[in-house]
């Protein structure tokens, strides 16, 4: 059974830093990960997604790493902003009409 | 560009009373799609999904319905409501064929009193 974890379960910094937010899957054989953002009473926006033969992806100041082989993605973000507070998910497929959620980083950006 | 539009964003209802939330997709052509309800502070729990018109699957039994009366309408009912049924209710949608992205709506907030 495909299990998503994600570390740390909340994350605090000063404006500007680098950070990663870490995904951890135990079943390599996934068809996509996605990672979303969730903020507060709304929906879930989509950030990047990565092909399972894929093993990065960009977008702006954001980028998604998968290595399945160890069962892990990263997200990166560069230079935070308080704007990139939010919840952040990592979100797995594996084919079919199954998609299975990470437990989430909550992300707070100090100005 | 494909969209998802899910309503009404905020609905307080009484207990016993009927439930709809609505949603559809445009943009696109036989997508999965699927109902998810998020209990404050939790994670998302799958309630149904559709991967066609009229087939419905739940993965947990309880007191919602859905309906797929057209391709790419989704509907999330219930006869009467229960204080239990309250939460945030998002519509999702993805096309396994092309990429499996899966896509969000805005999401519905139900306060069951």
């Amino acid at each position: 059974k495909q299990e998503v974890t994600q570390i740390p379960a909340a994350l605090s910094v000063p404006e500007g830093e680098n950070l990663v937010l870490n995904c951890s899957f135990t079943d390599s054989a996934i068809y996509n990960l996605q990672w979303f953002r969730q903020d507060p009473g709304k929906g879930l926006t989509s950030l990047l997604l990565i092909q399972s033969s894929q093993r990065e992806q960009t977008s702006g100041r954001l980028n998604a790493s998968l290595d399945k082989s160890s069962g892990r993605s990263t997200l990166y973000i560069a230079a935070s902003q308080p704007g990139d507070s939010a919840t952040y998910l990592c979100v797995l497929s594996s084919g079919t009409y199954k998609y299975i959620f990470g437990t989430g980083t909550r992300l707070k950006v100090l100005a | 560009s494909q969209t998802i539009h899910q309503w009404p964003a905020t609905l307080v209802q009484p207990v016993g009373s009927p439930l709809s939330l609505e949603c559809t997709v445009e943009g696109t052509s036989n997508p999965n799609l699927y109902w998810y309800r998020q209990a404050a502070g939790r994670g998302l729990q799958l309630l149904f999904y559709s991967v066609g018109i009229g087939q419905i699957s739940s993965e947990v039994p309880q007191n919602l319905s859905a309906s797929r009366p057209q391709d790419r309408q989704f509907i999330l009912s219930s006869k009467k409501l229960l204080l239990s049924d309250s939460g945030f209710y998002l519509c999702a949608w993805s096309v396994l064929e092309n990429t499996g992205e899966l896509f969000f709506g805005e999401g519905s907030r139900l306060t069951v009193l």
